[in-house]
């Protein structure tokens, strides 16, 4: 399978505890986002990276999350001190370039409790 | 702001019974709109990219078209398998230069009984 991967799919943590989710890209993409999506809503744009570099990261990314993407191949996001409001399905997508769709990878459902 | 609205929340159709499903948006220009399907527990799979008013995509039963205000997405005799949320979304301009996200409509949710 050569589509977008996310690990893992499901997390289940205590609120306070730290999480972290990674995001393997469709091998040719040098675009990657991060989108949340919550029950009965669309996906919400998290922040995007063009190769290594950060560019863009949304108001509702709050200090406790941060994103990386070394040598611009896989991507990390990670959320410190989780709340309960953090409980979504975090989605990573992926493209070409700017003028190419995104593909979605499965997701990873965080649950807190 | 830009901004995406989908419509109907919900419909329910009988296998082979025809609709077309309504995306209303408001953008600071229209870089490109995306048709995607959502399985329940799954990423979004892309159906259709639109960039032009006029412009019409077909795949299978499913046909998207575009006004200089909306998007349809026509389904035409659909089957249980059609079943799905199906998502909107526009490419807008990011703060730091350059359409670099997608903002999503709240989706319709299709389900379709034999």
């Amino acid at each position: 399978d050569t589509g977008v991967s996310q690990d893992p799919r499901h997390k289940i943590t205590k609120r306070g505890q730290n999480v972290t989710f990674r995001c393997d890209p469709i091998s040719e993409h040098n675009r990657l986002y991060w989108y949340r999506q919550t029950l009965g809503q669309g996906p919400e744009f998290l922040t995007y990276f063009q190769n290594e570099a950060q560019l863009e990261k949304s108001r509702l990314l709050s200090d406790r999350f941060s994103a990386e993407r070394p040598k611009g191949s896989f991507s990390t996001l990670e959320i410190q001190r989780t709340e309960q409001g953090d409980s979504a399905m975090y989605l990573c997508a992926s493209s070409l370039s700017v003028n190419h769709e995104q593909y979605f990878g499965p997701g990873t459902r965080l649950t807190v409790t | 702001e830009d901004q995406v609205t989908q419509s109907p929340e919900a419909l329910r159709l009988q296998e082979g019974e025809s609709s077309s499903l309504n995306c209303s948006y408001t953008v600071s220009g229209l870089r490109g709109l995306f048709w995607y399907r959502q399985d329940p527990g799954k990423g979004p799979e892309f159906l259709f990219t639109l960039y032009s008013a006029g412009e019409e995509k077909e795949k299978e039963r499913l046909k998207a078209t575009l006004t200089k205000k909306e998007s349809f997405l026509h389904i035409t005799a659909p089957k249980p398998e059609d079943s799905a949320t199906y998502l909107c979304a526009v490419q807008a301009w990011g703060f730091s230069g350059g359409y670099n996200k997608l903002i999503f409509g709240a989706g319709t949710r299709l389900a379709v009984h034999p």
